[in-house]
């Protein structure tokens, strides 16, 4: 079974300052993709960015990015220019796809707070 | 377009009680995913539909849980004699199919009483 972790309950920034956030994985599968998700009070989950690891390159969205590291199964989330709007619970997930899954395996969150 | 949509958006019931869930996917969208929040956690899997069939629930906690989509669209969760452990928001997702980015409804929040 794939597990994902994510060791900061929570974390804070400075409005347009950078923030990582940590999330590392246990797996055995060859084939999976990574995610994080925002979800706001609002509860609605919504993607920020995806990894399929089978690709070196990190992923970028805009502001966000990742850093994947295949050897050591980590994946954090680097936000740049943090902005008010970012403040939002931070889900890494993963779908351990080789064995047909399509099922999201998500960590336990962390909180993040944007200080204006 | 329309987003995933999820009805009610809160749900207040008593122990014992039968209570539906409904999620309505983007349109076009083959594959129907069911994740459970509790408060404080991350969504855990309970099923997910590839057209009309269910093609994994093993994420379904016992069998008073069950789920439907008799029409490849619309799902619907339902839940028999509930606990209060069954508390909790459900969340729907809907993609592509395969890997294809899974968008999340906002959820039902259920509270047994």
């Amino acid at each position: 079974a794939q597990t994902v972790t994510q060791s900061q309950p929570e974390m804070s920034v400075q409005e347009a300052e950078t923030v990582t956030l940590s999330c590392t994985y246990d797996t055995s599968e060859s084939d999976y993709y990574l995610f994080w998700y925002k979800q706001p009070p609002s509860r609605q989950m919504i993607l920020v960015i995806r990894q399929e690891a089978y690709k070196q390159q990190n992923a970028t969205e805009n502001r966000f990015s990742v850093n994947f590291q295949k050897a050591a199964k980590s994946f954090s989330l680097k936000i740049s220019d943090s902005q008010l709007g970012d403040a939002a619970m931070y889900f890494c997930a993963s779908i351990p796809y080789s064995q047909g899954a399509q099922k999201l395996v998500f960590g336990q969150g962390t909180r993040l707070t944007i200080n204006p | 377009g329309a987003g995933v949509s999820q009805t009610p958006s809160n749900k207040v019931t008593e122990k014992g009680k039968y209570v539906e869930l409904r999620c309505d996917p983007i349109s076009g969208h083959t594959a129907l995913y069911w994740y459970r929040q509790s408060l404080g956690q991350g969504p855990e899997f309970l099923i997910y539909f590839q057209g009309t069939g269910a093609a994994d629930d093993s994420g379904l906690p016992n069998d008073r849980f069950f789920a439907v989509r008799p029409e490849g669209s619309v799902s619907t969760l339902k839940i028999q004699r509930t606990e209060r452990g069954d508390s909790a928001v459900y969340l729907c997702a809907s993609s592509l199919g395969g890997v294809e980015t899974q968008y999340f409804g906002p959820g039902t929040r259920l509270l047994v009483l």
